[in-house]
């Protein structure tokens, strides 16, 4: 069965500070899809990045970067500079490629404190 | 292009009446998926419509019901509320191409509370 677990379950840094996300999967497939998403207090979930299974490659957008690795299961996610803007819940999850399981599986979140 | 619109977003009812939630995908999207969210269960998936058909279901009790209309626009159902029920409903939206999966976007959601 798939799982995400997001063991940080609450992060507080003062701006600026640079701030790593946690991200562990379990799935026995192996075409599978990482995806991380943000919940500001409005509830609205936003999409921020997709990996694909067989793509190992970091991406780095603006602040943001996200490390995959496959051996460790692991899709980390790092806020540089953060700002208070970035104050959130944000969570990782998981899909498959079988049509049965392609919902979307969530950890249970990291609410993010920035402080000014 | 206009994002997932959900309706209404905030409601009130009370043990055992029926709610009707109401979803309209982004424009040219097929699929359109419902989660729940709970302090206690976190985001947990209902079910997914593709072409007015469900494409997938989870594990939830026979109460919770959806549709979806020619236009993709799509109706979850809960009946015979329970105050377990009180959570925010999330409505997504992905693509629907078959073969991989789609990256889904998120409506602002519907707060429901059962009294």
């Amino acid at each position: 069965a798939q799982k995400v677990t997001q063991a940080q379950t609450e992060i507080s840094v003062v701006e600026k500070e640079d701030v790593t996300l946690d991200c562990v999967y379990e799935t026995r497939d192996t075409t599978y899809y990482l995806f991380w998403y943000k919940q500001p207090p409005s509830g609205e979930l936003v999409f921020l990045i997709r990996r694909n299974s067989f793509d190992e490659q970091n991406e780095i957008s603006g602040r943001y970067s996200w490390n995959f690795q496959k051996s460790t299961s692991s899709f980390n996610f790092t806020i540089t500079a953060s700002q208070v803007v970035d104050s959130a819940v944000y969570f990782c999850a998981l899909s498959e490629r079988d049509t049965g399981r392609r919902a979307l599986t969530f950890g249970s979140g990291t609410r993010l404190q920035v402080q000014p | 292009k206009a994002g997932v619109t959900q309706t209404p977003r905030y409601l009130i009812k009370t043990r055992g009446q029926q709610v009707t939630l109401s979803c309209s995908p982004i424009s040219g999207h097929r699929s359109v998926s419902w989660y729940q969210q709970t302090p206690g269960q976190g985001l947990q998936f209902l079910f997914e419509y593709f072409s007015e058909t469900q494409r997938n279901k989870g594990n939830f009790p026979g109460r919770f019901s959806g549709r979806q209309f020619s236009n993709s626009r799509s109706e979850m159902n809960v009946s015979t509320l329970e105050l377990g029920d009180s959570a925010l409903y999330l409505c997504a939206s992905g693509a629907g191409t078959s073969g991989s999966t789609d990256t889904q976007y998120f409506g602002p959601g519907t707060r429901l509370t059962v009294l």
